[in-house]
């Protein structure tokens, strides 16, 4: 059983540009979030997708945004990049909306550098 | 709203000694407690959660934490740490009803274990 993974693990961009990343989901696993961690903060919950639909946002522009694919892969997308977005970005797997029950399974993260 | 707040940003330890991670939660409703630890260059794994029943929550690696509810407290524990225990933690909390992904993490405690 793969784990979790997220690609690319690092990423350079300039203020202004948008960018992708990416995040394969545990095997079985049909539930994706996306968190943003900042230097010396912990995460911040950013959207979760539950069989392809956003379920629930956090505190974040729309200019973040997200999609999840019928294999339960997703992508995080972000627009206008500002210095402030620069971050580790986590996903995390579950088998599902079964509550607490289920445990979230991080994946490695992607650094995203923005100048 | 729901705010985790983490005691210490660091905790120096020698090897074999006891630790104690600090967590106190705020929260108007009812919650659901968790503790990650995160490896350097790595996502994040759990550790352990506090659902119901009872306070006492033993987790991996021989960590344990206790909640304290009229102190609003959920410290993690180790009786005996190890060089490979360090690493950063953080306690988050959620609220009944919400998915797992609405998570609110701590800014991380940096435990560090030296021989």
């Amino acid at each position: 059983e793969t784990g979790v993974t997220q690609s690319p693990t690092h990423l350079i961009k300039t203020r202004g540009q948008q960018v992708t990343l990416r995040c394969s989901s545990q095997s079985g696993h049909n539930t994706v979030s996306w968190y943003q961690q900042a230097l010396g903060q912990g995460p911040q919950f950013i959207f979760q997708y539950y069989r392809e639909e956003e379920n629930g946002r956090g505190n974040f522009p729309p200019r973040f945004s997200g999609l999840q694919f019928p294999n339960y892969s997703s992508e995080l997308n972000v627009n206008a990049l500002e210095l402030d977005d620069s971050a580790l970005y986590l996903c995390a797997s579950s088998r599902g909306l079964a509550g607490f029950t289920d445990t979230q399974y991080f994946g490695p993260g992607t650094r995203l550098t923005v100048l | 709203a729901q705010s985790v707040t983490q005691l210490d940003s660091q905790v120096p330890v020698f090897e074999e000694a006891p630790v104690e991670l600090r967590c106190n939660y705020s929260s108007s409703v009812s919650v659901y407690l968790f503790w990650y630890v995160q490896y350097p260059n790595q996502g994040l794994q759990l550790l352990l959660k506090y659902l119901s029943g009872s306070t006492l929550v033993k987790g991996i690696n021989g960590f344990e934490a206790e909640f304290n509810k009229s102190q609003t407290s959920f410290h993690l524990r180790k009786p005996s740490v190890h060089i490979s225990d360090t690493a950063e933690y953080f306690c988050a909390v959620s609220n009944y009803g919400g998915s797992q992904g609405n998570l609110i993490f701590g800014k991380g405690t940096k435990l560090s274990v030296k021989p």
